[in-house]
């Protein structure tokens, strides 16, 4: 696998408090992505980048907002966590040149 | 909007079954993937089709993209317990986004 990181793998949070989830990868692609993973959804794409400060909405962006700053980095940040922000957040990316999604292992979140 | 549907969603074989799981889309697709996640892991790619009516194996596993292309599937002849886990189909129209199926969580049973 490529190496793609993220981080927490885990935190707890409460309502209503800022949380930002960390992406990382040393492969220099072009492409990387923001899903959310919930039980019978399969992978939902929350917002994506196809190059530094360039990103766009995914089908459920709503309450999210990302920023990319450096190739290399890729940030998810939800301005205000709610209870249906519980979920288990994956980042994955990829080169130009193939469509190949790489994902990194996950980031299991729980908001109370 | 896109939708990837997939089914079953869950299926439970004895050890050297044969496991298919199926995938439609709402629209014609430029390509489809596979991804298998292990329990407690991450979506790892498998395979891209993009021809219309391309098959591809891989071991024992046989992918299959429909001729409309909107439709999709995998197989696995005699399955074994490292094939546990569950199976994805992706399904992409060209805006570099894919469109994941909900899933096949494959349980295989020595």
């Amino acid at each position: 696998d490529a190496g793609i990181t993220q981080s927490p793998r885990h935190k707890v949070t409460e309502t209503g408090t800022p949380v930002t989830l960390r992406c990382h990868q040393t492969e220099n692609h072009r492409y990387m992505y923001w899903y959310r993973q919930d039980p019978g959804h399969g992978l939902r794409l929350i917002h994506y980048s196809y190059g530094v400060k360039d990103t766009d909405k995914g089908e459920v962006s709503d309450g999210y907002s990302v920023s990319r700053s450096k190739t290399e980095d890729f940030l998810l940040t939800l301005e205000s966590a709610t209870s249906s922000q519980t979920s288990v957040y994956f980042c994955a990316s990829r080169g130009g040149d193939s469509a190949t999604q790489y994902f990194g292992p996950g980031t299991r979140l729980l908001v109370l | 909007g896109q939708q990837v549907m997939q089914i079953p969603q869950y299926q439970h074989v004895q050890e050297g079954e044969d496991f298919t799981t199926y995938c439609n889309s709402s629209t014609t697709l430029s390509n489809i993937q596979w991804y298998k996640q292990r329990p407690g892991g991450h979506p790892v790619f498998l395979i891209q089709l993009v021809k219309s009516g391309d098959v591809k194996k891989q071991k024992r596993l046989t992918f299959q993209f429909g001729e409309a292309k909107k439709n999709s599937s995998l197989h696995i002849t005699a399955t074994q317990t490292t094939d546990v886990g569950t199976y994805f189909c992706a399904g992409e129209t060209g805006a570099n986004n894919l469109f994941f199926g909900t899933g096949t969580r494959l349980t295989v049973i020595p």
